[in-house]
């Protein structure tokens, strides 16, 4: 079964709005965490924010924040202000404490183009 | 402080041929992890490696084979190279134990094999 589900495959933004991007999880683990990824076109992934599953409140790092909605197990990802920057594709994560394997689970990932 | 690297970060190989990728994680951290990105199935866990020993290993035929240095230095192997090989690999170091917060991932800007 699939850990992370992201549904949209590529979004348009205007330059200075605010955008959404969708991830729901799949575990049964009590303990696990969620990460967001950036990876521009030189393919380097870049980390932006984590979410633990007992962090009360939901993550922010600058522009980008987390709509963590434990019950419904979505962690959608909100970057305000758009830059041309931030066009790039972006990756749901997580890691489950269960398996203590360290392995990050990734989901298709959404395509982000912020337009002038 | 200096980021994960990977070397080299072109490569065109042939069908037949094997193939070593290396990777330097950041200062102090002792877990190397490897992900195949390919368009059509994305990112995939190959192995994960800690002090030297390999605590984890995807779904990836024996081809695939890696191993760690005593400095935390990885590197990854693959012989016998087949067209479906042509990929993103992507090292990422982590600390490893206690928070799961703590293992959160650094990426290096990844190896792309081209095999022909």
């Amino acid at each position: 079964a699939q850990k992370i589900t992201q549904t949209q495959p590529g979004m348009f933004v205007q330059e200075k709005e605010a955008v959404t991007l969708d991830c729901t999880y799949d575990t049964s683990d009590q303990s696990y965490g969620l990460f967001w990824y950036k990876q521009p076109s030189s393919g380097e992934m870049i980390f932006l924010i984590y979410q633990g599953s007992y962090d009360e409140q939901n993550a922010t790092e600058g522009r980008y924040s987390l709509n963590f909605q434990k019950a419904r197990k979505s962690a959608n990802l909100v970057i305000s202000a758009s830059q041309l920057g931030d066009s790039a594709m972006y990756f749901c994560a997580m890691r489950e404490r269960r398996s203590n394997d360290y392995k990050l689970s990734f989901g298709a990932g959404t395509t982000v183009t912020v337009r002038a | 402080k200096a980021g994960v690297t990977q070397t080299p970060r072109y490569l065109i190989k042939t069908r037949g041929q094997q193939v070593t990728l290396s990777c330097s994680p950041i200062s102090g951290h002792r877990s190397v992890s490897w992900y195949q990105q390919t368009p059509g199935q994305g990112l995939q866990f190959l192995f994960e490696y800690f002090s030297e020993t390999q605590r984890n290993k995807g779904n990836f035929p024996g081809r695939f084979s890696g191993r760690q240095f005593s400095n935390s230095r990885s590197e990854m192997n693959v012989s016998t190279l087949e067209l479906g090989d042509s990929a993103l690999y992507l090292c990422a170091s982590s600390l490893s134990g206690g928070k799961i917060r703590n293992t959160e991932a650094f990426f290096g800007q990844g190896t792309r094999l081209t095999v022909v």
